[in-house]
């Protein structure tokens, strides 16, 4: 099983600011399949990225991912009040997917 | 606009059937392009892939889980189920229904239900 870290643990920000999200495998994901997700309480989890750094349907251009094979980063170039969140990636190049434990974007 | 809608008891009592159904609606259950999964996340703590299904009704089990789970595809009813026997305090949590985009030999989420909490407890 593919295990993921995710760092930080809490990110804190004010809005503006430039967020930089990290997401480490334990070994190769292959063809990056890789998607991040966001978070808010009360709420499902909604689709951000996939395939490592595809945006989905609606999704702003400030979110992109990047990365490769074991290192991955989603990147928030400018903080709205509306992405402070949880965020979580997944990998989905093996047999079983497995998601990180999440980074946590608060206000500073 | 496709939308998902789980329902089923909120409380189970220690060592009986979780019993979840997932209603789906804006698309066909019996297409061919996604899977059909559940994902579940204990109060303040992460996701937790299930399984999923394909409209043949093969298939898919997290490890984990694998021996106490079963998922089922209604197609008629545009629904699929989750089963999770011999429940303990640790199963709870709340579950969620998604969508599975087919990617490698996974996929990911692209649609979720609003998730129900389920209890276990006596």
């Amino acid at each position: 099983e593919i295990v993921l870290t995710q760092s930080p643990g809490t990110l804190s920000l004010s809005p503006g600011e430039r967020a930089t999200l990290s997401c480490r495998a334990s070994q190769s994901v292959s063809s990056n399949y890789l998607a991040w997700y966001q978070q808010k309480p009360g709420q499902a989890p909604r689709l951000l990225i996939y395939g490592a750094s595809s945006r989905a349907a609606g999704i702003p251009d400030r979110f992109s991912g990047s990365g490769s094979v074991t290192d991955f980063t989603l990147t928030i170039s400018r903080l709205e009040p509306e992405d402070f969140a949880l965020y979580y990636c997944q990998q989905y190049g093996s047999s079983s997917c497995t998601f990180g434990p999440g980074t946590r974007v608060d206000f500073k | 606009q496709v939308q998902l809608q789980e329902s089923g008891p909120g409380l189970v009592k220690p060592s009986q059937t979780l019993s979840l159904t997932c209603t789906v609606s804006g698309n066909s259950i019996s297409s061919g392009s996604f899977y059909w999964s559940w994902i579940r996340q204990p109060a303040g703590k992460g996701l937790e892939w299930i399984g999923h299904i394909y409209s043949s009704g093969t298939t898919k089990y997290s490890p984990s889980l694998e021996s106490r789970v079963t998922i089922s595809i209604d197609t008629s009813k545009n629904q699929f189920s989750l089963k999770l026997n011999s429940v303990t305090a640790s199963d709870t949590a709340i579950y969620y229904c998604a969508r599975v985009y087919k990617g490698g030999p996974m996929g990911y989420f692209d649609y979720w239900g609003p998730g129900t909490l389920v209890t276990v407890s006596s």
